[in-house]
């Protein structure tokens, strides 16, 4: 049983379109994450949401917007694909704010 | 955002030294944790630290959280083909992570 899965694991699309990438755990966490990791393997926060509220937006451009139906979800949708969107994207789930962390297996996003 | 600084970058050792790395931060942190990456995957939780001066083991690796909130070391003792990949810190106010070590270990 997967704890934290996202879908897809690889996206391939144009310039200008829009995506999204879902998220979901089956912990019973109430703190989901959404990371970047680039080329260089460098993590970067996005936005984190605790029981559905967003609590963390680390200056991303807006085309990129997180969504949390419920507790179990978070789902990050992109519009206007741009070539430097291209990354690995990380979501994570935890009990609590400022307690451990679990991963998914990433989404490599590939912009062409 | 947030920098922690990790060091070092990168290490290539022969199996059955030990190995260090730590991170510092100019900031306080709450929280100290520590994850390694295997290629492919998602970083998977090594050790969670959550007072300052905890030492805290799990199995070769050992890691302790600062006297002063602004650091954090990992240890990994006798290592082995299968430590390879990137290791990170990672501290909360804001969750942010090192920049990584990537560790090599020869057989």
């Amino acid at each position: 049983d997967t704890a934290v899965s996202q879908t897809p694991k690889y996206l391939v699309t144009q310039m200008g379109n829009d995506k999204s990438i879902k998220c979901e755990q089956n912990l019973g966490h109430d703190t989901m994450y959404w990371y970047k990791q680039d080329s260089k393997k460098f993590l970067k926060i996005m936005f984190s949401y605790n029981n559905k509220e967003l609590i963390i937006n680390e200056t991303v451009p807006n085309r990129f917007s997180p969504k949390s139906p419920d507790k179990a979800h978070l789902n990050l949708h992109i519009n206007s694909l741009e070539l430097g969107d291209s990354a690995v994207y990380f979501c994570a789930s935890s009990a609590l704010w400022n307690t451990e962390a679990f991963f998914g297996q990433g989404t490599r996003l590939t912009v062409v | 955002g947030q920098q922690l600084n990790q060091s070092p970058q990168s290490m290539f050792i022969q199996e059955g030294e030990d190995v260090s790395m730590n991170c510092t931060s100019s900031s306080i942190f709450d929280t100290w944790l520590w994850y390694k990456q295997d290629p492919g995957e998602g970083p998977v939780l090594l050790i969670a630290l959550y007072k300052a001066g905890e030492l805290t083991s799990n199995g070769r690796l050992t890691a302790q959280f600062g006297i002063t909130r602004k650091d954090s070391f990992l240890n990994i003792s006798a290592s082995i083909p299968s430590d390879v990949g990137i290791y990170f810190c990672a501290g909360f106010n804001k969750f942010y992570f090192g920049s990584g070590t990537k560790l090599n270990v020869k057989p």
